[in-house]
């Protein structure tokens, strides 16, 4: 398998634009999770998904901020429009179950808004 | 919902000495806590795990610590050496309830030869 599939790597749009990040999760793990890497704040869990369907969305942070997985090996979040403060790292992980240790990392997606 | 805080947010240690960072849960009901270690660039990985029933593990040279009572945890790691620099974030959920891992802030560990 080759792990959790995040594109793009990086990513520069400017103030206003919208942005997509994409997630592929490991075959078979069951949930999926989008945090958000500031220096700030460290690893923020925006969202997290249990067989496709959305459990916890309470750390979008705005509306701007929407989170999607239409099936079981894809996941998208968007972000519309874009502000300097998303600059951060976006990470999706999965795992075949929540709080387990088989949480997998993706690389990472880099989003600077400029 | 949960809340951990980590702390130091920096620690700087000399190569062979150890190094303790420490983390503080706020909800009772949290019982799974792993520690990610995280290298510059690259994502984090899983590298100790301790669930509420045990109050100590040990692999090599990182150890965990765990005080249900307290609310606390602790990642120990003795002889530290270069390679050791990263980013160690500590970790809670409640595992059984299928909620997802709410990480601590993180501490900047630098090991210095």
């Amino acid at each position: 398998d080759a792990g959790v599939i995040q594109s793009p790597r990086h990513e520069v749009t400017e103030m206003g634009q919208e942005v997509t990040l994409r997630c592929k999760p490991i075959s078979g793990h069951d949930y999926l999770f989008w945090y958000r890497q500031t220096m700030m704040r460290g690893l923020e869990l925006l969202i997290y998904f249990n067989n496709n369907v959305p459990i916890d969305d309470s750390g979008m942070p705005e509306d701007r901020f929407s989170a999607k997985m239409p099936n079981a090996s894809f996941s998208t979040l968007k972000i519309q429009p874009s502000e300097p403060r998303d600059s951060a790292v976006y990470f999706c992980a999965s795992s075949l179950m929540a709080g387990s240790r088989g949480y997998t990392f993706g690389s990472g997606t880099r989003l600077t808004v400029v | 919902g949960e809340n951990v805080e980590q702390h130091p947010s920096t620690l700087s240690v000399q190569e062979g000495d150890s190094a303790v960072i420490k983390c503080t849960y706020s909800d009772s009901a949290s019982n799974y806590f792993p520690w990610y270690k995280q290298e510059l660039g690259k994502r984090p990985q899983l590298i100790i795990d301790i669930r509420s029933n045990v109050g100590e593990k040990k692999d090599q040279r990182i150890a965990v610590t765990l005080n249900k009572t307290a609310k606390h945890f602790s990642l120990h790691i003795t002889e530290t050496q270069p390679e050791d620099s990263a980013v160690y974030f500590c970790a809670a959920s409640m595992n059984q309830a299928g909620t997802a891992l709410i990480f601590g802030k993180g501490t900047t560990l630098s090991v210095s030869s």
